[in-house]
Parts: C-alpha cells; structure tokens; sequence
C-alpha cells in the first residue's frame, strides 16, 4: 500500500528565509503532483513532475523529483507573506488512477 | 471556460436526511473523484470513477453512494448511515491513462443542524 508522508506538518518562517518541505513515499512511482490550498479553498495545481530528476520552478517554488529516493521536495526562496497556504504532495497509485496525498504542509510567513 | 462546478457551496443536512451534493465537469476527462477533508486535515478519497457506469470504493466509502451515467456529472450522495458528514467535500476530475494532475472543483461544505 503506497504511503505519503509530508514535512514538516506546520512550518512557520519569516519573509525573506528559504525552506524546504520534504515528500517521501513507500512505493515506487515516477509521477508526483504538488498542490496549494487557501484556507476555506479548493486545491490548485502547482506541479506535475512525472521523471527521475524532473525539475520545476514557478516564481520562488521550486519542485524536484528523485524517484530513486522516493523523494520530492519543495523549496522556498526568499519567502514572502503570499506564499501562507497548505501544500499538498500527491502521489500517483499506478494502474489504479488514484491519488495518495500526503497529510499536507501548514505554511506561515510572517512578516 | 472549461472546469469543475459544485453545488451547493453550503448544504445542511438533518438527522436521518439523505442529501446529494452535484459536480459537473466540462473538461472532457474520464476519471472523476470524490474527497472528504476534515479541519485541518489532509484529503481522503470516498469513491472515483475511471468511466462512465463505473466506479471504485475509495478508502472511506461507507455511508456514501455515487453514480456515473454520465461523462460529465459524478453527484455524491451522503445517505443517513454516515454519522458524522460535516465536513468539506472535493470533487475533482482528470485525463485518464495519462499523466495529468487533478483538477479540483471549489467544494461543498456541508454542516449538520
């Protein structure tokens, strides 16, 4: 049973710092989403990564992939108070169509 | 402008009342789901479905129904066995067989009076 585990859970950091969430997953895949969510929002799409190595970057997010490691990340730079949200990894069941989502990162930036 | 809908934004339900919650997709796509979140709480998946006049149990399918006649509405039923409903639910839809990402609707809260 593939297993998605996020963190940290809840990361606050001040406006200008970097961080990274980390993404580990049991089994192997080589597709991996990443999402934001609002408080009281649906999810919005912010990365598709679907190889070893994969790389994207949007702004100050940057999302990568190691399938080798069972591992993504989500890098912060230079924070800002607009990135506040919950981001969500998910990882793609294989065959099944499904989803895993990890419980979720509670991001706060402050000023 | 394509996307996924979902009504109501709010619904109450009472003690013993079935209710139905609506997504409409026009998006094209064969896959649709079914998510219930808790405050604060990752997503968990309640039913999907690869095509139309089929469908899986997700991980917390009890005390929910579903139906797929269609291609572009997959409308969740909360029946009377589900004793705790409150909750925010999900809707979301994707191109099956390929490697897109999920595209959520905006949700339903539903509260129990």
């Amino acid at each position: 049973e593939l297993k998605v585990e996020q963190n940290p859970l809840f990361l606050s950091m001040q406006e200008g710092k970097n961080y990274t969430i980390y993404c580990n997953y049991s089994t192997t895949s080589d597709r991996l989403y990443w999402y934001r969510q609002d408080p009281g929002k649906s999810l919005e799409s912010l990365f598709v990564l679907l190889s070893n190595g994969a790389v994207k970057q949007e702004g100050r997010l940057m999302a990568s992939l190691d399938t080798k490691a069972r591992l993504s990340t989500l890098h912060i730079t230079a924070a800002v108070h607009d990135l506040s949200a919950t981001y969500f990894c998910a990882v793609d069941q294989g065959g099944s169509e499904k989803l895993v989502f990890g419980k979720g990162t509670k991001l706060t930036v402050n000023p | 402008d394509g996307g996924i809908t979902q009504s109501p934004k709010y619904l109450f339900r009472k003690e013993g009342q079935n209710v139905t919650l609506s997504c409409e997709q026009n998006l094209n796509h064969d896959a649709m789901y079914w998510y219930r979140q808790d405050p604060g709480q990752g997503l968990r998946l309640i039913y999907y479905s690869q095509i139309v006049n089929d469908f899986q149990k997700g991980d917390i399918a009890e005390g929910y129904s579903v139906s797929r006649e269609k291609k572009e509405s997959f409308p969740l039923t909360v029946t009377s066995a589900q004793k705790n409903p409150t909750a925010f639910y999900l809707c979301a839809s994707r191109e099956r067989g390929g490697k897109e990402t999920q595209y959520f609707g905006p949700g339903t809260r539903l509260l129990v009076l």
